[in-house]
């Protein structure tokens, strides 16, 4: 089975901090993604990568940046986390005919 | 850029009777229809999937139909019980690329005893 592991499953920081979700998948997939979650609104792409160092812009990109310098490993970035980032964020992993594979989340709260 | 609908939000069912989900989506390009469950404080699971040449799949008592002409596609559980209790997800994608999804804004299922 594909695993994709979210390295924190809470988070409590402060508006104005740096922030760093990270992501790791174990099959060598070329294909990874970053949504959040929010009620009512569903899963919204935030970024997603298709290769080592390459990166794309979702349709809510604004206050976030991504980082993929090893394959297995996608991280994302809130540069400086507002209150509006207070979400639940899903890293997933693309499984070549079998849609994607999930990870836990991390629910992060902005106070 | 492709947009997907999902209607209702909530949807409440006697155990036994069956659930229907509906979901509509803008780009006619789109050819890969996922379903994805989510139980409560767990991560969405793939249920069951759709690819645009075949218009209904099965699998048990999970069924999932799709009309291209009108850009639609529905989930259909039957002999429903209350571990199907979960929110549902439908998501469009082109499967070109990076095959990024779109995803509906979910329908939270709940089956009464």
């Amino acid at each position: 089975d594909v695993k994709v592991t979210q390295s924190s499953r809470y988070l409590v920081k402060r508006t104005g901090e740096k922030v760093f979700l990270e992501c790791v998948q174990d099959m060598d997939h070329e294909n990874m993604f970053w949504y959040r979650q929010d009620p009512g609104l569903g899963l919204r792409l935030i970024y997603f990568s298709y290769d080592v160092k390459m990166k794309e812009k979702g349709d809510i990109p604004e206050g976030y940046s991504v980082s993929r310098e090893k394959k297995e490993r996608f991280s994302l970035i809130l540069e400086s986390a507002s209150t509006n980032q207070t979400s639940m964020y899903l890293c997933a992993s693309l499984t070549a005919g079998n849609g994607y594979t999930f990870g836990s989340g991390t629910r992060l709260t902005v106070v | 850029g492709e947009n997907v609908e999902q209607h209702p939000s909530t949807l409440s069912v006697q155990e036994g009777d069956s659930a229907v989900i509906k979901c509509t989506y803008s780009d006619s390009a789109s050819n890969y229809f996922p379903w994805y469950k989510q139980e409560l404080g767990k991560r969405p699971q793939l249920i069951i999937d759709i690819r645009s040449n075949v218009g209904e799949k099965k699998d048990q008592r999970i069924a999932v139909t799709l009309n291209k002409t009108a850009k639609h596609f529905s989930l259909h559980i039957t002999e429903t019980q209350p571990e199907d209790s979960a929110v549902y997800f439908c998501a469009a994608s082109d499967q070109e690329g990076a095959q990024k999804l779109v995803f509906g804004q979910g329908t939270r299922l709940t089956i009464n005893p």
